[in-house]
């Protein structure tokens, strides 16, 4: 059983803040490390889908760093605004599936004005 | 362009009927899937169907659920004799398979159906 855990479950932060969620993971068999943002009665959207260790991506004020070895992932919001409100989701891959993705339970953020 | 677009967005059923959800994924997408959300829990995976080949059911919970997907195009999930604890929302997502079958893409997800089991 894959074991995706992250941390904090929720979050509320002042608008114009930064902050930042950890995601932890299997480091054995690792294939892929996606992350998602989902606000309520949207459809997840897809923010990063990051492969190699070391990896750093970033989406406007977004962004996501990747360490395969240790197991884990950041991603960071610079400059909270109240429409990065949702749930962030981060899934995770392995080499043997590399078909369905596992999901932590997520972290809620809430920015407020 | 259009995205993955699931049908009905809600659903209220009694206890013991069968209930039907549909997905459309994106065109070209050749690999399907479904998940779930029960209350207070993380998305859990369900099925996996990847052209012509035989779907990966592994995440099916009981032999009550079943699904369909028709060449590269429309999959319906059924859920037979629903129990209260269906209810969640189910989540269809398609994606690209690269090269040499690889699965890295991302996967895009539809919004959703809401199923309410009474």
């Amino acid at each position: 059983i894959l074991n995706v855990e992250q941390s904090p479950q929720s979050l509320h932060v002042q608008e114009g803040d930064s902050t930042n969620f950890t995601c932890s993971f299997p480091s054995s068999n690792f294939y892929a490390l996606h992350w998602y943002r989902w606000e309520t009665a949207k459809s997840p959207e897809a923010l990063f889908v990051m492969t190699l260790n070391g990896d750093e991506k970033k989406k406007g004020r977004i962004s996501a760093t990747l360490n395969t070895k240790e197991g884990y992932s950041y991603l960071y919001i610079k400059g909270s605004q109240p429409e990065d409100s949702a749930t962030y989701l981060c899934a995770f891959t392995d080499s043997g599936s590399a078909r369905q993705l596992t999901f932590g339970s997520g972290t809620q953020l809430t920015v407020l004005p | 362009g259009a995205g993955v677009s699931q049908s009905p967005s809600n659903k209220v059923t009694e206890k013991g009927k069968d209930v039907e959800l549909r997905c459309d994924p994106i065109s070209g997408h050749t690999a399907l899937y479904w998940y779930r959300q029960r209350l207070g829990q993380g998305l859990e995976f369900l099925i996996y169907f990847q052209g012509n080949s035989a779907p990966d059911k592994s995440g099916l919970p009981s032999d009550r659920f079943s699904a369909e997907r028709t060449g590269e195009s429309v999959s319906t999930l059924t859920i037979q004799r629903t129990q209260q604890e269906d209810s969640a929302v189910y989540l269809c997502a398609s994606s690209l398979v690269g090269r040499e079958g690889l699965h890295q893409e991302t996967q895009y997800f539809g919004p959703g159906t809401r199923l309410l089991v009474l």
